[in-house]
């Protein structure tokens, strides 16, 4: 069965940083390119990065270019997301999902960015 | 921002055939796959069609979807209150994966 499990959201002042996590079973980890895709309180969707295979070549929505940096670990199954200089429109739930279809998404971890 | 255009909202009665339009462009649904997400209130979004108009292991047919040049549709037929969700198109434009703005199915 295929897993997704987000953690390493929370509360964070902006200017500061968060980094999450994205725990991956189920299915050959490094096979597969992967996405976080987030939302915000009561919006819709939104793209925010991907990562191939090997973490030759990322791509970032527009907003979060050079403040965010997505990798991964393949040794170790897991996404990563390097969240720095937070805003409060950064504030969302965080998905991870398993790319090109994102077929699999993981529960969600809670981004709050608020003094 | 959302690329692709979607009705805020649809309704229909049990039973009934509701459609979903999604408008684009041809660097997104012109020229690449579409696929719908269903999200439940609550819960994380759910692949619901890929590939224009393929379903996933175990969504039912009721669920069916479309593309035409540079838009696509995704119709509920024989609507039930369990469908009562969030519905988004997406597309790949390039290196980017935009979503829809959101449909709500509201069922009456």
């Amino acid at each position: 069965e295929v897993q997704l499990v987000e953690s390493g959201g929370g509360l964070v002042q902006p200017g500061g940083s968060l980094r999450l996590s994205c725990a991956a079973s189920g299915f050959t980890f490094s096979s597969y390119w992967m996405s976080w895709v987030r939302q915000a309180p009561g919006k819709g969707l939104e793209w925010v990065a991907n990562i191939k295979q090997d973490g030759s070549e990322k791509y970032y929505v527009d907003s979060v270019k050079g403040r965010f940096t997505i990798s991964r670990d393949n040794a170790k199954n897991s996404l990563y997301l390097q969240m720095n200089s937070l805003r409060a429109e950064d504030t969302a739930v965080y998905y991870c999902a398993r790319a090109y279809s994102n077929d699999y998404w993981g529960q969600g971890t809670l981004v709050t960015v608020s003094s | 921002q959302s690329v692709l255009t979607q009705p805020p909202s649809a309704s229909g009665t049990p039973g009934q055939r509701v459609t979903i339009s999604c408008s684009g462009s041809s660097s997104n649904i012109g020229s690449n796959y579409v696929y719908w997400y269903q999200q439940l209130p609550g819960t994380a979004p759910k692949l619901l069609i890929y590939r224009n108009n393929q379903r996933p292991s175990g969504v039912p047919d009721r669920f069916s979807g479309s593309k035409s040049g540079t838009s696509a549709s995704l119709a509920i037929s024989g609507l039930r209150s369990e469908d009562e969700a969030d519905y988004y198109c997406a597309a790949w434009d390039d290196s980017r994966y935009v979503f829809g703005t959101g449909t709500k199915v509201t069922v009456l």
